[in-house]
């Protein structure tokens, strides 16, 4: 299930669920968004980005869904693995060559 | 291509020291950015570069932070008269022109105490 822990949003799943991570957006603006995994005591990687002319996009075993109306993001990882336990952030981009803005990431608890 | 390259991956240092970090982008990209991290939060926008001209810095870029990139190639980030607030990932990444995904590197860890 989901819950609110001290710092972060965490999702917990069996190793074979399909996962849903949520992200709300602040900037109707936005032109770009972006979802990064980030692991422990890593940098964040990129997993799949999405235009705001786009309401879904995938990927290989993700998928990203845009809702312009209620300025909301989703990543959907289908057939979830231990190895894809890890914090999910979800960026925007305001406009062309501004910077990314981040929001605060969900942890994803993966358990075999 | 190496990726992107953060030295030092984790500095101890005592509170009124300098700390200084080093990123070495992907080669061909022009652009670099400077993020900071705490704990379970998401990175906060520093500064980024283009070439060798500082673009934009944030209002969290205090007077005690400076950041160069002298040649458009390796930048560094310098933290002057530490503070125990400053003890954060410091995250760097690089980006093509005309790209739209940042590349990160695997950050630089300061540790005030």
């Amino acid at each position: 299930g989901e819950s609110v822990g001290l710092h972060l949003p965490t999702l917990s799943v069996q190793e074979g669920d399909n996962s849903i991570i949520n992200c709300a957006y602040s900037n109707s603006a936005s032109d770009y968004f972006i979802w990064y995994k980030q692991e422990s005591g890593k940098g964040p990687q990129f997993i799949i980005d999405i235009r705001s002319n786009m309401d879904k996009r995938q990927g290989q075993r993700v998928t990203v869904l845009l809702n312009k109306t209620v300025k909301h993001l989703s990543l959907q990882i289908a057939a979830t693995q231990p190895g894809d336990s890890a914090v999910y952030f979800c960026a925007e981009r305001p406009f062309r060559y501004s910077t990314l803005t981040f929001g605060k990431g969900t942890m994803l608890l993966v358990s075999p | 291509d190496t990726g992107v390259s953060q030295n030092p991956r984790h500095k101890i240092t005592k509170r009124g020291q300098n700390v200084t970090f080093r990123c070495d982008p992907i080669s061909e990209h022009n652009r670099l950015y400077w993020y900071r991290q705490t704990l379970g939060q998401g990175p906060e926008f520093l500064t980024y570069f283009q070439n060798e001209a500082q673009l934009e810095k944030s209002r969290l870029l205090s007077d005690r932070f400076s950041a160069e990139r002298p040649k458009g190639s390796f930048s560094t980030l310098e933290i002057q008269r530490t503070e125990q607030g400053d003890s954060a990932m410091y995250l760097c990444a690089s980006i093509g022109s005309g790209a739209n995904v940042l590349t990160f590197g695997a950050g630089s860890r300061l540790t005030v105490l």
